[in-house]
């Protein structure tokens, strides 16, 4: 089965920090990557998303992410936080040969300390 | 404009009880769909999804099970609840490939 590992559970950052939080998913093949952010009390939201082209995607609030096929890896960052950052957010795969399971990774939950 | 809706958003159900959690979209068809349970720390685990009605496939063996007599409708269900049932359920959507997926408001079960 196909998975996605989000090695950092927590981050804590103060405002201006750069951030990188990581994701690795299993398999080869064509992928199409997310990354999604839920602020507190709220609901899922998407923050940017890979299907094909250039490796790096700009999202929404100045993210951006990128993907290294070799790596198996879809690293996203920011070149410095705000306090408004503080959400938990969520690296997501689809693995086109894997009919049309979308599968998460744990969760990283970021915390900017104003 | 495509909208999902989930209901109810909270749910206090006691245990041995049946479940019955509703999810529509409006707006598409022939949406792929998706059932999660959220936890903290552990992300969201992919329950069911389907790729249109009657067909559901199942990620991980449970106390659960999916339905969907409708194109645009997929109900999660169970017939006797457990404690470890508790959690925060969310319906997702998405269309054909090379699309991302919109999520509903949840629901916030609890098993008493």
């Amino acid at each position: 089965a196909q998975s996605v590992s989000q090695h950092n559970h927590h981050v804590i950052l103060s405002e201006a920090a750069s951030l990188e939080l990581g994701c690795n998913y299993s398999y080869g093949g064509t992928v199409n990557l997310f990354w999604y952010v839920q602020y507190p009390g709220q609901h899922l939201q998407l923050l940017l998303k890979y299907f094909s082209g250039d490796p790096l995607v700009k999202g929404i609030k100045g993210f951006e992410a990128e993907f290294i096929k070799s790596k198996f890896s879809f690293n996203l960052r920011k070149p410095s936080v705000q306090w408004s950052d503080t959400a938990e957010y969520f690296c997501a795969v689809i693995h086109n040969n894997a009919g049309n399971m979308l599968t998460f990774g744990g969760g990283t939950r970021l915390m900017v300390k104003p | 404009s495509q909208t999902i809706h989930q209901w109810p958003a909270t749910l206090v159900q006691p245990v041995g009880s049946p479940l019955s959690l509703e999810c529509t979209v409006e707006g598409t068809s022939n949406p792929n769909l998706y059932w999660y349970r959220q936890a903290a720390g552990r992300g969201l685990q992919l329950l069911f999804y389907s790729v249109g009605i009657g067909q559901i496939s199942s990620e991980v063996p449970q106390n659960l099970s999916a339905s969907r007599p409708q194109d645009r409708q997929f109900i999660l269900s169970s017939k006797k609840l457990l404690l470890s049932d508790s959690g925060f359920y969310l319906c997702a959507w998405r269309g054909g490939m090379n699309t991302e997926a919109f999520f509903g408001q949840g629901t916030r079960l609890t098993v008493v």
